[in-house]
């Protein structure tokens, strides 16, 4: 079973403070996916990420991918309360015609005024 | 456009009940995936279909079913349901089934047992 550890799994920071959450496995995953959730709305896509080593960036989001394709890292700067939410990473796996999402536990982030 | 919808939004059952859950991809897109959502987890994969076929299960018992038609709407059917069902049933879809391509959820069906 593929896992994938996010960390923290809780964070409460100012507005204005900047903070970086993890996400990490022992598999190599085809593809990193990073989604934020709202209460009572599925998850939202922010990006994807292919290639080892890949960094993308998002107005203050930047997106990290591993060399080795086994970890991710998402950096916010400058946090806003619009920035609460829960974010999820998820790893994509291709094989035999099908591709699946391992999610991890996600880390639910507040961004007190 | 409209994005991945899904029916119906809140269902109450009682154990031993079963239930179907209806799902609605973007237009033009063919592949359809279920996940299943525990309060406090993140989403854990349950089937995908592309094509009306089965390419993907995650696991789950065989109390979980779902089916693709030729619109490339599907149904996730759950019977026997247990308490432990209790969860946001999500719905994504992408235009293709075997590739990087972003998957797009719907909000999602809160299914409670009692």
């Amino acid at each position: 079973t593929q896992l994938l550890e996010q960390s923290p799994q809780f964070l409460s920071i100012q507005e204005g403070e900047n903070l970086t959450v993890y996400c990490n496995s022992s598999s190599v995953f085809s593809s990193l996916q990073w989604y934020r959730q709202e209460p009572g709305e599925g998850p939202v896509l922010l990006v994807t990420v292919v290639t080892g080593g890949e960094v993308k960036k998002l107005k203050r989001l930047t997106f990290q991918f591993g060399d080795a394709r086994k970890d991710s890292s998402l950096h916010i700067t400058a946090a806003q309360p619009g920035d609460t939410g829960l974010y999820l990473c998820a790893g994509g796996q291709s094989g035999a015609g099908s591709y699946q999402l391992t999610f991890g536990k996600g880390t639910k982030l507040s961004v007190i005024p | 456009d409209a994005g991945v919808t899904q029916s119906p939004t809140h269902l109450i059952k009682t154990r031993g009940q079963h239930v179907t859950l209806r799902c609605s991809p973007i237009s033009g897109h063919k592949s359809v995936s279920w996940y299943q959502q525990v309060l406090g987890q993140g989403p854990q994969f349950i089937f995908q279909y592309y094509e009306k076929e089965e390419r993907g299960r995650g696991n789950f018992p065989d109390r979980f079913s779902a089916r693709q038609f030729p619109n490339y709407s599907s149904e996730l059917n759950v019977n026997a349901l247990l308490l432990g069902d209790s969860a946001l049933y999500l719905c994504a879809s992408s235009s293709q089934g075997h590739s990087n391509q972003p998957q797009h959820f719907g909000d999602g069906t809160r299914l409670s047992i009692l």
